[in-house]
Order: C-alpha cells, then structure tokens, then sequence
C-alpha cells in the first residue's frame, strides 16, 4: 500500500513557541491530506481537510489562525502549531488520499508534549 | 461532535472468547470503514464497507453495514492476544471524502 511519513514522530517545546510537523505521501501524489488531533484513550478528531493550492477547510471549533496549515504541493502538508501551550499536547496524525473516494492512507502520527 | 458513537468503549476477554463491537450513527454514511490502532501508531484499515447490509470477512474478524448505512458492526471469533488494540469505525457523510471517527473501543485480550 501507500506510504505516508510524518516528521518529527516526537516533538517537546516550551509554551510560547511554534512546531512544524510535516506530512508527507512518499510514493503517491495526494490530492488531499487531512489533519487529525487525538488525545490519550481518545479517538481521533478531524482538525482539517487540506487540498494543494487552495486554503484547508477547518472543522467547527479548531481555530486557523492556531493550527496553520499548507499544502504547497501534491506530496507535502504541513501543520504548524503556533504559540503552542500545554494543552495543545497530543497526538497529530495526518493522512492523504489520491483522490476522492479514494482511500485514505494514515501517518505514524507526531507526538507534540508543550512544557 | 461525534457523529459515530462504539459500544462498548472498554472490552477485555480472555483469549478464544467472540466478542462485538458495534458502530452506531444517526447519519447516513456513504461508506464506512474499521481501523485498528496500536499505541503510538496511526491507524490501519482493516475493511471498507459501502452497501446496505454488505458483510466482509477478514479471516477471524466479520464486519456488517446496516441496511439503512447508519451502523456496522464487527464480530471477531476465537479472539488472540494479537488482536488488542484500539478498534476505530470511520464514516464519511460529506463530499470532499472527509472521515469522521466513532467514540472507538479498546480491546484487551488476556492469554
């Protein structure tokens, strides 16, 4: 099956500081990407939907301008943290698909702890 | 809001037991599908099903969709201590192929 990778799997930083974490779709081209947040003994929670070149979709209650999201090409999705605090600590798991109704390939997930 | 309730959310059993975890919606869903999670990993599609009353085998594990693709559910028969993990049913309701996860239910399988 496709391959997708996340980088950094595990990411600490201090209040006040921003994480970038990558998505990308190793061995096909992904027309969309989705970002999601799970919290421990938690399922996950769909953040974003992200498609190349055009503004990501956010769900109702995620704020934008806190989780900045780019899909600068078919292969490439990245979420950026910004002003992280302790409670943005989680689990970020993108994935990707090809295309519409086409299966969605997940991540390994991204470790975020904000100290 | 989480569109997909599980049942149950805990579940441990010893090793050989059948159990079944049920996926329920008010929503109709276009097609749904059932992931296994291990900790710290993303999680890995185990079956799509897409048509009202479609029942899938995966070996040990049966999954059925609803007549009305408001609810699945999944059988797993003779269960391993292989099979512990976090059991998650995702729905898509929407255009743009979006997936929205179920409550999920964790499954412990003692030896």
């Amino acid at each position: 099956g496709a391959v997708v990778s996340q980088h950094p799997s595990r990411v600490i930083c201090k209040s006040g500081t921003s994480v970038k974490i990558e998505c990308r779709s190793l061995d096909f081209q992904a027309t969309t990407m989705f970002w999601y947040r799970q919290f421990p003994k938690q399922s996950l929670m769909l953040m974003a939907t992200s498609n190349e070149g055009s503004k990501a979709t956010y769900e109702q209650g995620v704020e934008k301008d806190k989780f900045l999201i780019n899909h600068a090409s078919l292969t490439l999705s990245t979420l950026t943290v910004t002003s992280a605090h302790p409670e943005d600590s989680s689990f970020y798991i993108c994935s990707a698909t090809a295309g519409a109704l086409e299966t969605q390939y997940f991540g390994p997930g991204t470790r975020l702890l904000v100290l | 809001t989480q569109l997909l309730e599980q049942s149950p959310q805990f579940l441990s059993i010893q090793e050989g037991e059948n159990l079944t975890v049920y996926c329920n919606s008010s929503s109709v869903f276009s097609s749904l599908q059932w992931y296994r999670q291990e900790p710290g990993e993303g999680p890995v599609l185990l079956v799509t099903v897409v048509t009202g009353g479609e029942v899938k085998k995966l070996k040990r594990l049966t999954f059925q969709f609803g007549d009305a693709r408001k609810d699945s559910s999944l059988h797993i028969t003779a269960a391993q201590p292989g099979d512990t993990g976090l059991y998650l049913c995702a729905g898509d309701y929407r255009t743009g192929n979006q997936f929205y996860f179920g409550t999920g239910t964790s499954l412990t399988v003692i030896p």
